[in-house]
């Protein structure tokens, strides 16, 4: 697609149920990121991608966390067992390469109630 | 730990002034982007520098590589209430980080 597409836009669930956060970033992008940004707050890294496997998942912040990426495109990013704590905008970028920037997506905003 | 450190944290100011946002970090990068989000938005990229002193200029906004590509400056003339929203600089190293941000209100 033309941008990086993020799905859904917002999403409410109950405490205790699992998510899943889909990012389709641009066709071809290689290098795939996935940030969470609290109200007011600046992005916190979670996992980065470089094609399918992930280099870096040093920001994922417990192991309720999870994230795949298949076939070099879509990615995953699933929450077990969601905490109040969770509620956040989760975001994903996409590059081509990471040495001229990003592509953001919209984000999906997160609210566990 | 890399860190890049943007100040001022907060700003707000009138329509018509100009102002500075720093970007500053002790780590070299390779290259430096600058990112500008809107409430309910995903950061827009705004610029990609690569050579220490260069500086772009978008409209009423210039920017500056520092000559040792450790610290960036982002300079915004007589700003408008449409510049309002969170700045953001990032840059790669051996990895991709972005700054603490830099967010500005203008009021009209």
């Amino acid at each position: 697609g033309a941008g990086v597409s993020q799905s859904p836009s917002n999403k409410v669930t109950e405490k205790g149920k699992d998510v899943e956060l889909r990012c389709d970033p641009i066709s071809g992008h290689t290098a795939l990121y996935w940030y969470r940004q609290s109200l007011g707050q600046g992005l916190e890294f979670l996992i980065y991608f470089q094609g399918n496997s992930a280099p870096d998942k040093s920001g994922l912040p417990s192991d309720r966390f999870s994230a795949e990426r298949t076939g070099g495109s879509v990615s995953t990013l699933t929450i077990q067992r969601t905490q109040q704590e969770d509620s956040a905008v989760y975001l994903c970028a996409s590059s081509l390469d990471p040495y001229y920037g990003y592509t953001f997506g919209s984000g999906t905003r997160l609210t566990v109630v | 730990t890399q860190l890049l450190e943007q100040s001022p944290q907060f700003l707000s100011i009138q329509e018509g002034e100009n102002l500075t946002v720093y970007c500053n970090s002790s780590s070299v990068f390779s290259s430096l982007q600058w990112y500008r989000q809107e409430p309910g938005e995903g950061p827009v990229l705004l610029v990609t520098v690569v050579t220490g002193g260069e500086v772009k200029k978008l409209k009423r906004l210039t920017f500056q590589f520092g000559d040792a590509r450790k610290d960036s400056s982002l300079h915004i003339t007589a700003a408008q209430p449409g510049d309002t929203g969170l700045y953001l600089c990032a840059g790669k190293t051996y990895k991709y980080i972005f700054g603490t941000g830099t967010r500005l209100k203008v009021l009209a």
